[in-house]
């Protein structure tokens, strides 16, 4: 089991839906979480952190953990156009220290 | 503040060349991440230091890489020689210290082809 998996996608919405992107996670003992957006030909940019159990919200965007299950997942509402991106999902492992797992990301396309 | 400055933003290059990356981090920030990110493999952390001293270099795909930090605001990783093989977006990125909850900044990136 790799120790970050996300969808593959891509994921395709409509202007106005939520999106809903998920993201599992083998260390039980992982403690920070991660979303990173990244436009294409572009570098990864943060854009929520959790690390703790329920949800976190800011502004469109809600980060949800439930460590229990290891998931983490990344709610989008009213997505817009240029919510399309892909998204990456990068944890902390267990004893890693700095270093952030990312796993493979999924691409959102939002249809105007 | 100038975010993660990297250098060159484009490299082209031939197998068998020497290929030099650079990466200035944020100033303040203590530790200095290089990842490689290609379509198959995704984000792979290749090398990452503390305080200029390298603490894991396990991600290094082989003897050819090598990188360095000879200072808090500068780092190279070099290829040498360059195989096909390695073409792919090499990404450094900083974070300061005593922040396990946060995340950290990316540079801009360089693209390396080498043919």
């Amino acid at each position: 089991q790799k120790e970050v998996e996300q969808n593959s996608g891509p994921l395709s919405v409509p202007e106005g839906a939520i999106a809903s992107l998920n993201c599992t996670y083998s260390d039980r003992g992982s403690q920070s979480f991660f979303w990173y957006r990244q436009y294409s030909g572009k570098s990864p940019e943060l854009i929520m952190f959790i690390y703790s159990n329920g949800d976190k919200e800011d502004g469109r965007f809600t980060a949800q953990l439930n460590k229990a299950s290891q998931y983490v997942s990344l709610l989008i509402r009213d997505s817009q156009p240029s919510d399309s991106a892909t998204y990456l999902c990068a944890v902390r492992l267990t004893g890693a220290n700095s270093k952030l797992t990312f796993g493979k990301g999924i691409t959102l396309s939002v249809r105007p | 503040d100038a975010g993660v400055i990297q250098s060159p933003r484009h490299e082209v290059t031939e197998m068998g060349q020497e290929v030099t990356l650079r990466c200035k981090p944020i100033s303040g920030h203590d530790y200095l991440f290089w990842y490689r990110q290609t379509m198959m493999r995704g984000l792979e952390l290749l090398i990452y230091f503390n305080n200029n001293v390298p603490i894991d270099d396990s991600g290094m795909p082989e003897d050819r890489f090598s990188a360095k930090m000879p200072n808090a605001s500068f780092s190279t990783l070099k290829i040498q020689p360059s195989e096909p093989r390695d073409s792919a977006v090499y990404f450094c990125a900083s974070s300061p210290s005593g922040t396990r909850l946060y995340g950290y900044t990316f540079g801009s990136g360089t693209r390396l082809t080498v043919v």
